[in-house]
C-alpha cells in the first residue's frame, strides 16, 4: 500500500525568510514524489518531481525538494518565500511497485507568506 | 498546447438530479483521471480511464461513473445526488510509458459542483 502525510495543516513565514513544507510517504517498493500547488478556485499545478536519482529536486518558480529515503520524506523548500508563494500543497506518492496504481495525495499545508 | 478543459466549471444542481461533468485531457495524453476535492476529506481518487477502459477505481459508490471515448475525452456522472457529493472535481490527464504510471499529472481547474 502506498500513503503520504503532510502533517502540517499550515505553515506561516515572513517574506524573505526560508520556506520548508514537510512530507512523509509509506511505500512497499521505491517511491515516485510530486509537489502540486493550488491557488484559490484553481486546478493542481505540477511543481516537481522526484524519480530516482539525484536526492536534491529543483523545481518551478525557485522551490526545490529533498528526498530522504531513510527518513522517508520528501519536504518542499524555498530560499526566501514570496507573498505570491501563499497556496495549498500538495505532496503526491506512487509506489513503483504498483505503476498502475492511482497517485495518492496527502491532505495538503497551507502556506501563509507575510508581507 | 492547450491544456486539461473542464465543462462546466460551476454548477448548482437539488438532491436526487443527476450531473455530467466533462474533460477534454491534452493532446496526446491517453490516461485520464478523477479526483473529488472536498474540505473535509482532501483528494479523493474516482477512477483512471486509459484507451476507454477503466485502470483503476477509487472507493466511492456506484452513483458515481466515468467513461472515456476514442479520441480520449472522458466525463464523469454522478446520479441521485446527495448534499456531501458538493465539491470541486478536478479532471487530469498523463502520458504512459509502457502502461506505467511514472509521470505528473496535468489539472484542469475543475468543475464545482453545488448540491442543495
Amino acid at each position: 500500500a502506498q500513503s503520504v502525510a503532510q502533517p502540517e495543516d499550515q505553515v506561516n513565514v515572513a517574506e524573505g525568510n526560508p520556506l520548508t513544507v514537510k512530507c512523509t510517504y509509506s511505500v512497499s517498493g521505491n517511491p515516485y514524489l510530486f509537489w502540486y500547488v493550488q491557488y484559490p478556485n484553481r486546478g493542481l499545478q505540477f511543481l516537481l518531481k522526484y524519480i530516482t536519482g539525484d536526492n536534491l529536486v529543483k523545481g518551478s518558480y525557485g522551490f526545490e525538494a529533498e528526498f530522504n529515503k531513510s527518513q522517508t520524506s520528501f519536504h518542499l523548500k524555498k530560499p526566501s518565500a514570496l507573498v505570491s508563494d501563499s497556496a495549498l500543497y500538495f505532496c503526491a506518492v506512487r509506489d513503483e511497485d504498483e505503476g498502475r496504481r492511482a497517485l495518492t495525495f496527502g491532505s495538503g499545508t497551507r502556506l501563509q507568506v507575510q508581507p | 498546447k492547450a491544456g486539461v478543459t473542464q465543462t462546466p466549471r460551476y454548477l448548482i444542481k437539488t438532491r436526487g438530479q443527476q450531473v455530467t461533468l466533462s474533460c477534454s485531457p491534452i493532446s496526446g495524453h491517453r490516461s485520464v483521471s478523477w479526483y473529488q476535492q472536498t474540505p473535509g476529506q482532501g483528494l479523493q481518487f474516482l477512477f483512471e480511464y486509459f484507451s476507454e477502459t477503466q485502470r483503476n477505481k477509487g472507493n466511492f459508490p456506484g452513483r458515481f461513473s466515468g467513461r472515456q471515448f476514442s479520441n480520449s475525452r472522458s466525463e464523469m456522472n454522478v446520479s441521485t445526488l446527495e448534499l456531501g457529493d458538493s465539491a470541486l472535481y478536478l479532471c487530469a490527464s498523463s502520458l504512459l510509458a509502457g502502461g506505467l504510471n511514472t509521470g505528473e499529472l496535468f489539472f484542469g481547474e475543475g468543475s464545482r459542483l453545488t448540491v442543495l
